[in-house]
This record gives structure tokens, C-alpha cells and sequence, in this order.
């Protein structure tokens, strides 16, 4: 089946600090991947989105590249800040699952904590 | 534009008592999720529905959760009888076609705790 696995946490960075989050998955065809971020005390939010090999999302100064090779999709940020001290999720959407099924299989949350 | 609405926000009961989720997506989205999400992991599908039509309940404990969704937009998750292991939170998500690649919204959740 799918799966998604990524670092567990909790990250603990400097603010202005270079950010990797280490995400790999399992799928049977060419999923959408995603991360989703959940900041305290509200709802998942999609941060960004990969549809196919080689594409790169990118929002909020974060950016993750769709790395069919190495099955990979890690999170990066060039300088965190304060307020970017949340949960982020890797996740993906697996066309070939069958029937039209498209849930979202996600990893187990990474948290990240910036400090000033 | 209203995003995903659920109700009850959080809701406490004692095991072997049921109780019931509500879950209204955004206008005009078909797709409708259900996922259950325990502490310390990341959300787990329940349930989808394309309109009001399952699309996958593979991972959808039967014989004590159910899930509806009349006339393709409102929907329920309830659990009967509910166990200690139900305490979770109970995701609503809602996407405008069910594609791989469309995006999910995500409700507030309801946070359900089994005493």
C-alpha cells in the first residue's frame, strides 16, 4: 500500500536558520504530493503541491521539489522565522488506488520550533 | 468564500455511547472526506464520497462507524458504540472534483474524547 515517511520532530531551529524536513513515500503510480501545515490552534492548510516529476511547489518561502528517483519531496526554507513554528505534514494522492479513491495517505507530523 | 464547517468542536462521552459528527463543505465542492486523526499521527481516511456516492470506505471500521451524506452536500460520521481508541480528532475536508491533484480543504475538526 501507500505510505509517507518523514523526520520526526520536534525540529528546533534559530530563527534565520536554513530548513530541511526529510520526506519519502511509497506509491504505486505517479501520486500528487503535498505538505500540509498545521499552525497552533488551527486547521490543516495546504502549504504547497507537487503533480508530477520534477515540478517544484513552492508558497511562503518554502519550496519542495517532486523527486521521482529517489521516491523523495523534502520541505525546505532558506531563513525560518517565529511564526513559521508549526506541524507540517507530508502527504500524498494516489491516482491508481483504484475506483477513483483519492485520500490523502499522510506522514505522522513533523514539528517545528523556531526560536528567536 | 465559507470554508469547511463542522460541529460539534469538541465533544466528550463515555464508551459504549454514541455520537455523531456533522460536516458541511465548501459550496459546489462534490468531494467530501472524512479522517480520523489520533495524537501524534498524521490523519488517517475514513471515508469519501464523490456527491453522494462512497467512493472508498476500505478503511472505514463498519461495524461501529457510519457515514452519510444525503442529497450530495451535508454530511454525518457517527460512532456506535463508541471505544476508548475513538478519542481522536474527526477531520472534515472537501475538494471541488476528485482528482489527485486538487487540493483539500480542511475543516476546523471536532476533538473527541472517550472516557
Amino acid at each position: 500500500g501507500n505510505s509517507v515517511t518523514q523526520m520526526e520532530g520536534p525540529v528546533t531551529l534559530s530563527e534565520e536558520a536554513f530548513l530541511t524536513i526529510n520526506c519519502t513515500y511509497t506509491a504505486t503510480g505517479y501520486p500528487s504530493l503535498f505538505w500540509y501545515v498545521q499552525y497552533p490552534g488551527e486547521g490543516l492548510q495546504l502549504l504547497l503541491k507537487a503533480t508530477k516529476a520534477d515540478d517544484k511547489g513552492s508558497n511562503k518561502g518554502f519550496e519542495a521539489t517532486y523527486r521521482k528517483e529517489t521516491t523523495s519531496f523534502h520541505l525546505e526554507k532558506g531563513s525560518v522565522q517565529v511564526s513559521d513554528s508549526a506541524v507540517y505534514f507530508c502527504a500524498l494522492s494516489d491516482p491508481y488506488s483504484g475506483g477513483g479513491a483519492d485520500g490523502l495517505t499522510f506522514g505522522k507530523g513533523t514539528h517545528l520550533i523556531i526560536q528567536p | 468564500e465559507a470554508g469547511v464547517a463542522q460541529s460539534p468542536r469538541y465533544k466528550i462521552i463515555e464508551k459504549r455511547q454514541s455520537v455523531a459528527f456533522w460536516c458541511n463543505p465548501i459550496s459546489g465542492h462534490a468531494t467530501l472526506y472524512w479522517y480520523q486523526q489520533i495524537l501524534g499521527q498524521g490523519p488517517k481516511l475514513l471515508i469519501q464520497f464523490q456527491n453522494n456516492g462512497v467512493v472508498d470506505d476500505s478503511q472505514l471500521p463498519k461495524d461501529r462507524f457510519s457515514a452519510e451524506r444525503l442529497k450530495g452536500v451535508d454530511s454525518t460520521l457517527k460512532i456506535q458504540p463508541a471505544k476508548l481508541e475513538d478519542s481522536a480528532v474527526y477531520l472534515c475536508a472537501s475538494s471541488l472534483v476528485q482528482l489527485s491533484t486538487d487540493t483539500q480543504y480542511f475543516g476546523p475538526g471536532t476533538r473527541l474524547t472517550v472516557l
